[in-house]
């Protein structure tokens, strides 16, 4: 069974452009998170979605943005890059809104210059 | 507001036993884990604790008290390939906002 599959795994921008990140979920799971983990720090929440919907978000400006499509998978969009923005972007997946295991994917490494 | 506490560094010997502490005050709770990360990696999960008392999982035992809002990571027979960072991860409130502590680094030397 495919695990949480996040796509790409390196991305290189430039101030002010849009990027966009990919998680696919593991197979059955409904719910998906998103986390920045910039050098050396801890894992901070971005976006919940669960069943197509965005449950929560963590404290990040509106740039940060993202959906989650009928097929589960999700989507991580940040628009006017800044260079602060240059982190590990992590998706995690869940059974359903009350599961009790979570997943993670091996990170979405994306650098602004 | 929410908060998540543990340890920022530990060392250990190998072969040893290590007990790696959290402590959260959170809006809510619904459940605890433990995830281990590597430097560069993603975590790997390794615990799920909702309940009160101990959860065994070969060398690893994870344990929750719910009233003390307090739980340990116990690594035991450590090897070197135990080096890496652990992370307590609260499920708070109503909305299972998946919230991180700031992890321990460990460091296990021979």
């Amino acid at each position: 069974e495919a695990g949480v599959t996040q796509s790409p795994t390196h991305l290189i921008k430039t101030r002010g452009q849009q990027a966009t990140l990919r998680c696919s979920p593991i197979s059955g799971h409904t719910s998906v998170y998103w986390y920045q983990q910039a050098l050396g720090l801890g894992l901070q929440f971005l976006l919940w979605y669960d069943e197509g919907e965005e449950r929560n978000r963590g404290n990040f400006p509106p740039r940060f943005s993202g959906r989650q499509f009928p097929n589960y998978s999700s989507e991580l969009n940040v628009n006017a890059l800044e260079l602060e923005d240059s982190a590990l972007y992590l998706c995690a997946s869940r059974e359903g809104a009350a599961g009790n295991t979570i997943y993670f994917g091996e990170g979405s490494w994306l650098t602004v210059v | 507001g929410q908060n998540i506490d543990q340890p920022t560094e530990m060392t250990a010997t190998e072969g040893a036993i290590v007990q790696i502490n959290c402590t959260y005050q959170t809006s809510g709770f619904n459940g605890l884990f433990w995830y281990q990360q590597h430097a560069g990696e993603a975590p790997t999960f390794l615990s799920y604790n909702v309940l009160d008392g101990l959860e065994e999982k070969g060398r690893f035992s994870s344990f929750l008290s719910r009233s003390k809002g307090y739980s340990y990571l116990l690594l035991k027979e450590l090897q070197m390939k135990d080096s890496a960072s652990y992370l307590c991860a609260v499920l708070s409130g109503g909305y299972n906002k998946l919230i991180f502590g700031a992890g321990t680094r460990l460091a296990v030397h021979p």
